[in-house]
C-alpha cells in the first residue's frame, strides 16, 4: 500500500536561514510526487511537483525539491526562508497509471519562522 | 478566473442533523474528490469520482454520501451517522488523467454543538 511519511511535525527555522523538509514515500512503482503547502484556514496551494526526468524539480516561490529513489525520498528546499513562507506543508503520492485515482498525504511538517 | 468554490466556509451543525456542503468548480475537469483534514493528521479521502453519475468510497467514508449529477458539481453530505464530524473539509479536482495535479477549494469547517 502506498503511503507517505514527514517525519517532522513542526519545524523552526531563522529568517533567511536555509530549510529542508523530509518526506519519505512507499509505493511499488514509479510515483508521482507532489508537494503542497496550506496556511491557516485555507485550501492548498500546489508547489511543485515529480513525474519523471530530471530529479531535481524546481516549483514557485523559490522551493525545489529532490527525488532520489534509492532512499524513497522527496525532500522539499529552500535556501533562504522568509517570514511568509510560516505555513504547514504536505508531501503527496499519486498512483502512477491510473488516472483519477487520490493523493496519499503525509500528515503535514508544520514551518515556523523567527525573526 | 477558473477555480473550486466551497460554501459556506464556516458551518454548525446540531447533533443529529444532516448537513451538505457545496463544492463546484468551473475547471472543465472530470474527476472529484472530498478530503477530511484533522490537526496532525494531514488529509484523508472520504470519497472521488471520476465521472459524473459515478463514485466511489475512499478511507474514511462511513456517515457521509455524495452525489455527481453534474460535472461541475459535488456535494457531500454528513450524516448523523458521522460519530465526530468536526473537521475542515477540503474539496479538490483534477483534469482526471493519471498524475494530474489535485486543485483544492478553500475548505469547510464543519462544527458541531
Amino acid at each position: 500500500a502506498q503511503s507517505v511519511t514527514q517525519p517532522d511535525i513542526h519545524i523552526t527555522v531563522s529568517e533567511g536561514a536555509s530549510l529542508e523538509l523530509r518526506c519519505n514515500y512507499s509505493y511499488g512503482a514509479t510515483p508521482y510526487l507532489f508537494w503542497y503547502v496550506q496556511s491557516p484556514g485555507q485550501g492548498l496551494q500546489l508547489l511543485l511537483k515529480y513525474f519523471s526526468g530530471d530529479t531535481l524539480v524546481q516549483g514557485i516561490k523559490g522551493f525545489e525539491a529532490e527525488f532520489k529513489r534509492s532512499q524513497s525520498s522527496f525532500n522539499l528546499r529552500k535556501p533562504s526562508v522568509h517570514w511568509s513562507d510560516a505555513a504547514e506543508y504536505f508531501c503527496a503520492v499519486g498512483a502512477g497509471g491510473q488516472a483519477g485515482t487520490a493523493l496519499i498525504f503525509g500528515k503535514g511538517t508544520t514551518l515556523s519562522v523567527s525573526s | 478566473d477558473g477555480g473550486i468554490t466551497q460554501s459556506p466556509k464556516y458551518l454548525f451543525r446540531k447533533e443529529g442533523q444532516n448537513v451538505t456542503l457545496s463544492c463546484e468548480q468551473n475547471l472543465n475537469h472530470d474527476a472529484m474528490y472530498w478530503y477530511r483534514q484533522d490537526p496532525g493528521q494531514g488529509l484523508r479521502l472520504i470519497y472521488y469520482s471520476q465521472i459524473v453519475n459515478d463514485f466511489q468510497k475512499g478511507d474514511i467514508a462511513e456517515g457521509y454520501s455524495v452525489s455527481r449529477e453534474k460535472k461541475e458539481s459535488f456535494p457531500l453530505t454528513v450524516t448523523s451517522a458521522q460519530k465526530n464530524p468536526t473537521a475542515f473539509y477540503l474539496c479538490a479536482s483534477t483534469r482526471g488523467g493519471s498524475g494530474d495535479t489535485q486543485y483544492f477549494g478553500p475548505g469547510t469547517r464543519l462544527t458541531v454543538l
